[in-house]
Parts: structure tokens; C-alpha cells; sequence
């Protein structure tokens, strides 16, 4: 199975910082990469597809930039809803994988 | 709007059996894939299986040859047949959607039920 690697774990940061989150992939995957958002006690929700495409309805504050083997998701002016943990998910394989997840606190 | 709804989760002894099942609605059901992910307490996310619109299955090898998933187009449903539970597939299973229709793989998950609980333990 393809391995994704997400760094860093934890990230403490305050409203109106920029939030950059990497995702490593074992094999190359072109651009097929998502990240996935996930609040306490809630399903996660699909922020980005295809390594760079917006979900509909997702602020334009978060972003995806990548291909092959190394992704960023970053997240421009933190808002409070925006606390959370994010992982990426690798969707070129028949065995889709998921990075640990990055969790981000509120400095 | 998508909607999934998940049920049959509960609590049952090591060695035995459950069998989930998703409900869903909002979008043409025989157009897309569909998955089960679990996530155990306080862990992060694991894909189990999936299914295509062409019925093609596929299986982490952590649940190969103890689950089966399977769907009714007829009913807009998926199941998650499963056997032989360990304490380690304790977790909550997610029911998803695939994102893009007639792909013929599995794809990023763009829709995700609230979950039910399935507990192992004796």
C-alpha cells in the first residue's frame, strides 16, 4: 500500500496566522491527493480534491499545491472554525490511504 | 442534498458478527463508488473497503477474507458484512461517496455519514 506521511502532527497557531500542513506519498500519485477535515465528535468533510481543486463551498482561504510525491494544504488567515485535525488521502491506488492527520490548536 | 445514513453497529464479543449497513440518498447511487472507513477512539482515519458502480471489490488486508462489502442498487444501499471481529476493529465506521461518477476506481470521498459504533470486547 501507498504510505502517506503528514507533518507536522501538531500545530499551535492563532487566529489570522497562514497554516501549512505536508503530506508525503510513498509512490507517486500525479495529483491524486485530498484532504480531509475533521472537527471533534463530527464525519470528516472534503476540503480539497485533485491535489489543488476547491470544494464546493470551502473558503478560498485553504489551498493545495502539489503533484508526484510531495502536497501542502495551506490555510491563509486562520479562522476560529478552522480548528481542527486535517489529513490527506491518497486516491491512486485501489487501496485508498490516509496521512496521521495534523491537528491544529489555537495558540 | 447527499445524505448517508449509517446503522447496525453495536457491541458483540470477539469471533463474532455485524453487519453494517448505509442507506443513501441525494445523488444517482449507480453512478459512484462507495467505501467504509473506520476510525478507532482517538486514532485517525483507515480505509476498510470499497465498491464501484461496476461491483469491483476491494479490501484492506487488515479485513481480507473476514469482511465483505456488497451493495443493492435497487435499495440505494451498501452493507459491511463482518466476521470474525477482533477488540482491533473496534471503531466508528463511516460510510462515504466517491467524488467522481463512472471513474471505475476508487476516488477521493466527498461525502461522509455520521458513523456508527461498532464495539469488540468481552
Amino acid at each position: 500500500d501507498i504510505q502517506m506521511t503528514q507533518s507536522p502532527s501538531f500545530v499551535s497557531a492563532s487566529v489570522g496566522d497562514t497554516v501549512t500542513i505536508t503530506c508525503r506519498a510513498s509512490h507517486d500519485i500525479s495529483n491524486w491527493l485530498a484532504w480531509h477535515q475533521q472537527k471533534p465528535g463530527k464525519a470528516p468533510k472534503l476540503l480539497i480534491h485533485t491535489a489543488t481543486t476547491l470544494q464546493s463551498g470551502v473558503p478560498s482561504r485553504f489551498s493545495g499545491s502539489g503533484s508526484g510525491t510531495d502536497f501542502t494544504l495551506t490555510i491563509s488567515s486562520l479562522q476560529p472554525e478552522d480548528f481542527a485535525t486535517y489529513y490527506c488521502q491518497q486516491a491512486d491506488s485501489l487501496h485508498p490511504t490516509f496521512g496521521q492527520g495534523t491537528k491544529v490548536e489555537i495558540q | 442534498e447527499v445524505q448517508l445514513l449509517e446503522s447496525g453497529g453495536g457491541w458483540v464479543q470477539p469471533g463474532g458478527s455485524l453487519r453494517l449497513s448505509c442507506a443513501a440518498s441525494g445523488f444517482t447511487f449507480t453512478s459512484y463508488a462507495m467505501s467504509w472507513v473506520r476510525q478507532a477512539p482517538g486514532k485517525g482515519l483507515e480505509w476498510v473497503s470499497g465498491i464501484t458502480n461496476g461491483v469491483e471489490t476491494y479490501y484492506a488486508d487488515s479485513v481480507k477474507g473476514r469482511f465483505t462489502i456488497s451493495r443493492d442498487n435497487s435499495k440505494n444501499a451498501v452493507y459491511l458484512q463482518m466476521n470474525s471481529l477482533r477488540t482491533e476493529d473496534t471503531a466508528m465506521y463511516h460510510c462515504t461517496k466517491d467524488h467522481t461518477s463512472n471513474n471505475g476506481k476508487l476516488d477521493s470521498f466527498d461525502s461522509w455519514g455520521q458513523g456508527t459504533l461498532v464495539t469488540v470486547s468481552s
